[in-house]
């Protein structure tokens, strides 16, 4: 599965939008990019994924380059229950997921 | 209510004894995994199911052993001879291993502690 780069850390306003990149340029045609976070002492949770197309839920958006080689994830209003560490992950249909060191999010009132 | 259950929260074990992380799910997924986490670092992969019976090593398995029994378990035992078992370890299901909704459900976690 490709290697994804991120930022170790990052801070944000409470009410802001917060977006966190990405980075994931040896991504091949048939992997996924996928987002979790964990808060502090707790088991990760998902967030959204996606493939080629911008995708939104109820969470997040997930804005994906048109190379792929980059991704970003949009909290369009952050509140202090999203501090958390954050995990952009690249895998195809049958690989598991490889979790990096991810982004460290503060949101700050 | 549908989830993850691990058990306990925290151990504590002195070095050189073997013990067993508890992991139940009642998802009625298929497979399950569990990981390890160190101190500001992601999740590494020790050992994942995909059905009944079945598992595979993960990226870092030494030292550890599990079963697979029933669907709902996969207890996770951490043996003498993993030599740094101080860790959170995290276990986890998804409905399978392939397609590409990936879901990992996680459990909230064990944090053994061995001196």
């Amino acid at each position: 599965d490709a290697k994804t780069t991120q930022p170790t850390s990052m801070d944000c306003a409470e009410g802001r939008a917060a977006n966190l990149p990405c980075n994931h340029s040896t991504i091949s045609g048939n992997e996924y990019v996928y987002w979790y976070r964990q808060i502090h002492s707790q088991g990760p949770q998902y967030i959204i994924h996606g493939l080629k197309n911008n995708e939104t839920n109820e969470m997040a958006s997930l804005i994906i380059t048109e190379d792929r080689k980059s991704s970003t994830l949009i909290l369009p209003h952050a509140t202090l229950r999203d501090t958390a560490v954050y995990y952009c992950i690249v895998r195809n249909q049958g690989g598991k997921l490889i979790f990096g060191q991810g982004t460290e999010l503060s949101v700050k009132p | 209510d549908g989830g993850i259950t691990q058990s306990p929260k925290y151990l504590f074990r002195k070095e050189g004894q073997n013990v067993t992380l508890s992991c139940e799910q009642n998802l009625n997924h298929d497979a399950m995994y569990w990981y390890r986490q160190d101190p500001g670092q992601g999740l590494r992969l020790i050992y994942y199911s995909q059905i009944v019976n079945d598992f595979q090593k993960g990226d870092i398995a030494e030292g550890y052993s599990v079963s697979r029994e029933k669907k709902e378990s996969f207890p996770l035992t951490v043996t003498s001879a993993q030599k740094n078992p101080t860790a959170f370890y995290l276990c986890a299901s998804s409905t399978g291993l392939a397609g590409a909704r990936y879901e990992q459900y996680f459990g909230p976690g064990t944090r053994l502690t061995v001196t």
